[in-house]
């Protein structure tokens, strides 16, 4: 079936460095979504992105986050500066537009380890 | 605000074993409910859903009830395979497309030959 690929699949990084997690969603899909799972925990909704604009963002989207969609290339979380508290999964879906959840496809994630 | 809860952190049965997750919800209205599953190295994928009460959701032997009354979205399967091993998520919708997703924190299923 169709694929969300996500890359790298494991990023360890130091605290206050730049982080950007790629995210290539199925071809003909329009909206794009970023989900934080802290271990042990919930995952959690954090952004949705269409037609190169934020939609709709979480109080887990902090002012450190970025996302943003460079001409149809991948889609990107871009976290600047890393704290601790982002140490997660951040897991990568797409879907199409006007379509309830049953279209969303995720990716396999990126485990973010911020030290 | 919304909430999904699943009891069960870890379930571990035998092939052939009768499974049962529960989930609960909380919110006001009627949220669609949904299954994902979610095998190791990938990312969750939609099972099925049900968007109002006593709807049957189901898929691949596994089927869920709304029920509104208990507020419960229960995952059933009657025989479950080895190959069922995986992480279980129940989920409801929200937003105004009803495209955003509460999360329960996942039941794994682990299922001995």
């Amino acid at each position: 079936g169709p694929k969300v690929l996500q890359i790298p699949s494991h990023q360890i990084i130091d605290m206050g460095q730049m982080v950007t997690l790629n995210c290539d969603p199925v071809s003909n899909h329009l909206y794009f979504y970023w989900y934080k799972q802290i271990l042990g925990q919930q995952m959690e909704f954090l952004v949705n992105f269409y037609n190169g604009k934020v939609m709709e963002k979480s109080k887990l989207f902090k002012d450190q986050f970025s996302v943003e969609r460079p001409d149809g290339s991948y889609f990107t979380l871009k976290i600047q500066p890393t704290a601790l508290e982002d140490s997660a999964v951040y897991f990568c879906a797409s879907s199409l537009p006007g379509e309830g959840a049953e279209t969303l496809y995720f990716g396999s994630g990126t485990r973010l380890t911020v030290l | 605000g919304d909430s999904v809860t699943q009891t069960e952190g870890q379930v571990a049965l035998s092939e052939e074993d009768f499974l049962t997750i529960h989930c609960n919800y909380s919110a006001s209205g009627y949220p669609a409910l949904f299954w994902y599953v979610q095998y190791p190295g990938e990312g969750p994928q939609f099972l099925f859903r049900a968007s109002r009460d006593k709807e049957k959701g189901s898929s691949r032997g596994f089927e869920a009830t709304y029920d509104k009354g208990t507020t419960s979205f229960h995952l059933r399967k009657a025989s479950v395979q080895e190959s069922d091993s995986a992480v279980y998520y129940c989920a409801l919708g929200y937003g105004s497309s009803g495209n955003k997703l509460i999360f329960g924190i996942g039941t794994l299923l682990s299922v001995k030959p």
